[in-house]
């Protein structure tokens, strides 16, 4: 089993600005990846962030706009920038051990204003 | 159509009765998921399961290959069960993407 933290929390941010939120696990993993949870909708995959390489992004989500780090196998970062509205979500991160199962971080609430 | 459906949307019942909440897809898979959600967004692992039936508790979940759908059962439900419960699948073993259902909100009333 992992058990994920996630810092921050919650955050209100302003309209521009940009979010880091951490990713921490408690064992090594070998995927972690970042999900993004609009208001009454179900989760959508942001990227996998792998370990020593670019993160693998799905389609509608860029670089640019979710920069990701992976430095090692407990821990990662999503950071959300140029922040606006439709940003307002909840962010989670996942870890895969392996055949299938995934952990999931207690997320992040951001709120844009 | 989605790949992965779940019914019903929201399902309000008392306190005692047995849940029922299905998910079907239409998808190849090699696992299916079924998670929950609480109010402050964190998300809890129930079951993984690629055949069979899984229990756990008061939670038991099955699953059809042949027909791709899952059920999740809740006996003795309690308000503390009060969640939104998601069902998703893993396309391939060893693929860790999965892709999710819109949720089932429910709500227990004492």
């Amino acid at each position: 089993s992992a058990v994920i933290s996630q810092k921050p929390s919650r955050d209100i941010c302003q309209r521009g600005t940009s979010l880091t939120i951490q990713c921490q696990v408690d064992s090594q993993v070998t995927m972690m990846f970042w999900y993004r949870q609009q208001p009454g909708q179900s989760l959508t995959l942001i990227a996998t962030a792998n370990q020593g390489s670019e993160a693998t992004y799905e389609s509608g989500f860029v670089i640019d706009k979710f920069p990701i780090s992976r430095p090692n196998l407990t821990f990662s970062t999503l950071t959300v920038s140029n922040l606006s509205p439709e940003d307002s979500s909840i962010y989670l991160c996942s870890a895969g051990t392996g055949g299938s199962w995934q952990f999931f971080g207690p997320g992040t609430r951001l709120t844009v204003l | 159509k989605n790949e992965v459906e779940q019914s019903p949307q929201n399902l309000t019942a008392q306190e005692g009765e047995f849940i029922t909440i299905n998910c079907s897809y239409s998808v190849g898979i090699s696992a299916l998921h079924w998670l929950q959600q609480h109010p402050g967004g964190g998300i809890v692992s129930l079951f993984m399961l690629s055949s069979g039936k899984k229990k756990h508790g008061r939670l038991i979940a099955t699953i059809n290959i042949q027909e791709k759908h899952s059920s999740l059962h809740i006996t003795a439900s309690h308000p503390r069960d009060s969640a939104v419960y998601i069902c998703a699948v893993s396309p391939n073993f060893g693929n860790e993407k999965l892709t999710f259902g819109t949720g089932t909100r429910l709500t227990i009333i004492p």
